[in-house]
């Protein structure tokens, strides 16, 4: 089974609102991550977890709070998110942490977020 | 930098037809290289990957792509298009720790 799975599907928010989307796996992958994609672009990295520690942050702002309650979990906490920050918010795992970037991931189908 | 380039915006090609879709890599040492598709309001899903050996990769749903070093190209490719496959493929490289980077896309038209 290959699946990563994602709630909600879609999400709208104001922007003094506190929200969280959720991510889970049950492949025993050891490597989770948070992509945001805006409409016809390549999704960006914003969040690596390796065993469950966060090992990568791409500069993202603190409106944006992951969190990884076990290998299986991974929580996106938002917080007084702006208009820009509307888009498709994908969850997904990879096998293995090791070095080059070898391991294929896989991805959850995604948290339309509308920020009004 | 690492880099992967997708030169298409778009590639329209005929149902029965063999398509292509292009990407080249700039990468320091082994490249580690993926093709992925997209349906709207989905996922990515994962087709195939090279990370090392056989020039030529079979993937999911009938893909393929082939990996030329002279060249730094890793085109996908499938004998036959169906309408079905019409969607939006990204190229990827991966790097570093777990760190992937993307292409820009290119969006796949299968006319009947």
């Amino acid at each position: 089974d290959t699946e990563v799975t994602q709630t909600p599907k879609h999400l709208v928010m104001g922007m003094t609102n506190k929200k969280s989307l959720k991510c889970e796996q049950h492949m025993g992958h050891r490597a989770m991550y948070w992509y945001k994609q805006k409409a016809k672009k390549p999704p960006e990295l914003m969040f690596v977890y390796s065993y469950e520690k966060l090992s990568i942050n791409e500069s993202v702002p603190s409106r944006f709070s992951p969190e990884c309650p076990n290998s299986s979990l991974l929580n996106l906490h938002l917080h007084a998110l702006q208009p820009e920050d509307s888009a498709l918010y994908l969850c997904a795992s990879s096998q293995g942490v090791g070095q080059g970037g070898s391991y294929e991931q896989y991805f959850g189908p995604g948290t339309r977020l509308t920020v009004t | 930098a690492q880099s992967v380039a997708q030169p298409e915006d778009q590639v329209n090609v005929a149902e029965g037809n063999p398509l292509t879709v292009k990407c080249t890599y700039s990468v320091s040492g082994n490249p580690y290289l993926f093709w992925y598709v997209q349906y709207p309001n989905r996922g990515l899903q994962f087709l195939l990957k090279y990370i090392t050996g056989d020039n030529l990769v079979k993937g999911s749903y009938g893909f393929e792509a082939e990996f030329n070093k002279s060249q730094t190209s890793f085109h996908l490719k499938k004998p036959s298009a169906l309408v079905s496959d019409s969607a939006l493929y990204f190229c990827a490289g991966g790097y570093g720790f777990n760190k992937f980077y993307f292409g820009s896309g290119t969006k796949l038209n299968v006319k009947p």
